[in-house]
């Protein structure tokens, strides 16, 4: 099946900087590349996904870049704000099969 | 109010015995999914089922079992084989349409503990 590896597992910005989570995956044949926000207590929420016959996605202050060659995807989040600290996980799905990466705990300082 | 729904929220059990965790979704979704949620770990998936009579063990299957008699419910059984079974539970659904496949939409979740 799938694997995918997320880095970093934690990252701490300030206020107004920009935040980058990075994604590989193992399955070439993945097609499907959605990243999720997690809420302390709450479910994960999806915030942005892109499609494999696209190379980048961009939703106001968040983009989404893949790389079909190297296997790689990332999340952009600009202008951070306090409310953006979460658990933000990634994930590639080939039909069905959804697989995820650890998650990293992103916090944004005031 | 249409969505995913998972009962029990909490959940204790003796070692030993052996819990269901039930899953129901009114979204007419055809996929649906368990994943086990550790702190550090993320969502592992345990299993997946595309249609009704049908699921695929994901990579954790071992010690759980599941069944899909509907297309609205999923749910899991955790067996007294699963030996480190305290975890936050996910159910998810999602359209299933061949490769292109959309968003999971996950329910609260159900937290076993196990004593």
């Amino acid at each position: 099946g799938e694997n995918v590896e997320q880095h970093p597992s934690t990252l701490s910005v300030q206020e107004g900087d920009s935040a980058v989570i990075k994604c590989t995956y193992s399955d070439s044949a993945s097609n499907y590349f959605p990243w999720y926000k997690q809420e302390l207590g709450k479910r994960p929420q999806l915030i942005i996904d892109i499609r494999s016959n696209v190379g980048e996605k961009k939703d106001q202050r968040i983009a989404v870049t893949l790389n079909k060659t190297a296997k790689h995807f990332s999340l952009h989040i600009t202008e951070t704000q306090p409310e953006d600290s979460a658990v933000y996980f990634c994930a590639a799905r080939y039909n069905n099969d959804m697989r995820f990466g650890a998650g990293t705990r992103l916090t944004v300082k005031p | 109010d249409g969505g995913i729904t998972q009962s029990p929220k909490y959940l204790f059990r003796k070692e030993g015995q052996n819990v269901t965790l039930s899953c129901e979704q009114n979204l007419n979704h055809d996929a649906m999914y368990w994943y086990r949620q550790d702190p550090g770990q993320g969502l592992r998936l345990i299993y997946y089922s595309q249609i009704v009579n049908d699921f695929q063990k994901g990579d954790i299957a071992e010690g759980y079992s599941v069944s899909r008699e509907k297309k609205e419910s999923f749910p899991l059984t955790v067996t007294s084989a699963q030996k480190n079974p305290t975890a936050f539970y996910l159910c998810a659904s999602s359209i299933s349409t061949g490769q292109n496949t959309g968003e999971l939409f996950f329910g609260e979740g159900s937290r076993l503990t196990v004593l």
